[in-house]
């Protein structure tokens, strides 16, 4: 099921700016996952986060998390047309998944 | 809203046999199925891609002789773990999308032990 929340729901931004995405969840978790399906395709996993771990990067890529705040940001830097996808996050609590909605993000050429 | 089932919820077997698992969209045709396999405390890796019909398309590092998916109906897929070894010891989970491929649903998963 999905209980996460993310804004925004879309997002369209041009080529070369920064993408933020937000998360928050409801429950304690053991990591936090960010994921990206692009139209059609399956989900592929792009960072996975530690309750006792505040940021990581890869990359584009910069994820923090705030467990005090129950939320995680997803930033993608100097964005590119291939960027243009689905971003999921997924809180993993008890060995049990739990989906945010998705942020559609668009980037323009 | 839209269901998908997985059968078995878990399993257990022994090193060498293999175990088929099935993934089934009850309520909805699903003319797209993903298969995916998490190990504890870690994220889910994309296994493998399915449509309905045609030969499924394998993720880099996915043995397609030892997962072998077929994806007869537009209802059912299933996933085959050949000769299992303790180290394909995981949770599967499928899931599946319509015409359109916009939004997945997801199996329960299938929790398999190799002893």
């Amino acid at each position: 099921s999905q209980q996460g929340e993310e804004d925004p729901q879309a997002l369209s931004i041009q080529e070369g700016e920064n993408a933020t995405m937000n998360c928050s969840y409801k429950t304690s978790i053991n990591n936090l996952q960010w994921y990206r399906q692009n139209s059609g395709r399956g989900l592929v996993h792009l960072i996975l986060i530690r309750s006792n771990e505040r940021e990581k990067h890869s990359g584009r890529l910069r994820v923090t998390l705030d467990t005090s705040k129950k939320s995680s940001s997803l930033l993608i830097t100097a964005s590119r047309a291939a960027d243009t996808a689905s971003y999921f996050c997924a809180t993993d609590s008890n060995y049990q998944l739990i989906w945010g909605a998705g942020t559609k993000l668009i980037i323009k050429p | 809203g839209a269901v998908v089932s997985q059968h078995p919820s878990w399993v257990i077997c022994k090193s060498g046999t293999s175990v088929k698992i099935e993934c089934r969209s009850l309520d909805f045709q699903a003319t797209t199925m993903f298969w995916y396999r998490q190990f504890p405390k870690q994220s889910l890796m994309l296994m493998a891609t399915s449509n309905e019909g045609s030969k499924a398309t394998y993720e880099q590092g996915v043995e397609k002789d030892k997962f072998l998916i077929n994806h007869a109906s537009l209802t059912l897929s299933t996933l085959t773990v050949t000769s299992a070894h303790p180290e394909d010891s995981s949770f599967y989970i499928c899931s599946a999308s319509g015409t359109g491929g916009q939004t997945q649903y997801f199996g329960p998963g299938t929790r398999l032990l190799v002893l």
